[in-house]
């Protein structure tokens, strides 16, 4: 089947820590996404990508970093610089071009920091 | 640049009954409008998509939604409400004419009464 996958779905940091978040996507899709959910703002962007080896910046990527070394991955660091990053992080993945935009979504992984 | 709003922060409905979800977008050009919904933990669904054509679309699980340019507004519906249908329900608004970034909507939360 094809979809997104997301490891771990629980990961509890210490403060301090940098922490890595996995996504992987078989859906042959060239770009990915990184939101993060909080109660009551819905969905924010972290990083996006199209093609492999080029992301850029989203809304809230301040504390975040991020690669896409390979089509099918793209793994969101949390560093010790992100302030609060205890939330909800979802990735997703679409088509380029015009024609069919909609985003695909993982499960999720959520961060708690301890 | 996009945005979306969602009014309704929070919904109760008795089961059987209608429901409607309000969503009021921003954007200069023709939109991409989407409907996701979300159970606990989980990641996003898509429920429904509008790009063009016939302003009534159809999605799953018996969604439909309008899309009306007039009122800049894309509110989703269902005749009669299946206790199942309680989850968060997110409107989102992308570029007409390209791929990419979205804007979501900060969310509403459905609850179905017996």
């Amino acid at each position: 089947d094809g979809g997104i996958t997301q490891s771990p779905k629980y990961l509890f940091r210490k403060e301090g820590q940098n922490v890595t978040l996995s996504c992987e996507q078989n859906l042959n899709h060239d770009a990915m996404y990184w939101y993060r959910q909080d109660p009551g703002q819905g969905l924010r962007l972290i990083y996006y990508s199209q093609i492999v080896n080029d992301f850029q910046k989203g809304d809230i990527a301040e504390g975040y970093s991020v690669s896409r070394e390979k089509k099918e991955s793209f793994p969101l660091t949390v560093t010790s610089a992100q302030k609060n990053p205890t939330a909800f992080y979802l990735c997703a993945s679409s088509l380029t071009g015009t024609g069919n935009p909609e985003q695909f979504f993982g499960p999720g992984t959520r961060l708690t920091v301890l | 640049a996009q945005s979306v709003t969602q009014p309704d922060i929070h919904i109760t409905v008795s089961e059987g009954a209608s429901l409607e979800l309000r969503c009021n977008y921003s954007y200069g050009a023709t939109p991409y409008l989407f409907w996701y919904v979300q159970s606990p933990g989980q990641g996003l669904q898509l429920l429904l998509k509008y790009f063009s054509g016939d302003t009534l679309v159809q999605g799953i699980k018996g969604f439909e939604a309008e899309f009306k340019r007039s009122q800049s507004s894309f509110n989703l519906r269902k005749p009669s409400v299946h206790w199942s249908d309680a989850a968060e329900y997110f409107c989102a608004v992308g570029a007409g004419d390209s791929w990419g970034k979205f804007q979501f909507g900060a969310g509403t939360q459905v609850v179905v009464t017996p």
